[in-house]
């Protein structure tokens, strides 16, 4: 059973557009993050998100975390080359586990 | 400060054959967990050790095992190699040290790409 869907699995776009992606779940988490993987390496922690409806922004990315604490969306502006990759949610329990969902792939074509 | 390593990089392995494979965490870091991922599962959880206790279990067989050494470093282990464990094998640590919700926040090693043929 997956716990976390992500939407959409596959997104290719033009350098400069804003895309949002989506991280949904039925599940309640105590936070999410949000990671990065790039061909061949390991994902990255770009952030963590802890109170319901909380935002937070990184540069040109920001992260919302829903006020019942079950999904999360990533929205990047003025998409560029460099931000491709695989864009990973993760949640966390408790038990100290995450689950991570099955990925975004994005593309940003110069 | 060193990031997480994982030895080897790249393994090929026959069907039946068992294979172990390492991860040195952060220093400072006492939680270590292992993923595999695949294209059409992602990322699923092994399991993960702290303080070389193994403190969650994921839904694999019994043919995956993993420990936890008093340096924190650890190796998973899996016997009796089938076609379906080919994936990349992930290393992650965590600092956890106040239990928070930054407890859980993973830095990744590069993986262990195992191919079995």
């Amino acid at each position: 059973t997956q716990l976390l869907e992500q939407s959409p699995q596959f997104l290719s776009i033009q350098e400069g557009e804003n895309l949002t992606v989506y991280c949904n779940s039925s599940s309640v988490f105590s936070s999410l993050q949000w990671y990065r993987q790039e061909p061949g390496e390991g994902p990255v922690l770009l952030v963590t998100v802890v109170t319901g409806g909380e935002v937070k922004k990184l540069k040109r990315l920001t992260f919302q975390f829903g006020d019942a604490r079950k999904d999360s969306s990533l929205h990047i502006t003025a998409a560029q080359p460099g931000d491709t990759g695989l864009y990973l949610c993760a949640g966390a329990k408790p038990s100290y586990q995450l689950t991570f969902g099955k990925g975004t792939k994005l593309s940003v074509i110069p | 400060k060193a990031g997480v390593t994982q030895t080897p990089r790249y393994l090929i392995k026959t069907r039946g054959q068992q294979v172990t494979l390492s991860c040195s965490p952060i220093s400072g870091h006492r939680s270590v967990s292992w993923y595999q991922q695949t294209p059409g599962q992602g990322l699923q959880f092994l399991f993960e050790y702290f303080s070389e206790t193994q403190r969650n279990k994921g839904n694999f067989p019994g043919r995956f095992s993993g420990r936890q050494f008093s340096n924190s470093r650890s190796e998973m282990n899996v016997s009796t190699l089938e076609l379906g464990d080919s994936a990349l094998y992930l290393c992650a640590s965590s600092f956890d040290r106040t239990g928070g919700a930054m407890a859980t926040e993973a830095f990744f090693g590069q993986g262990t790409r195992l191919t079995v043929v």
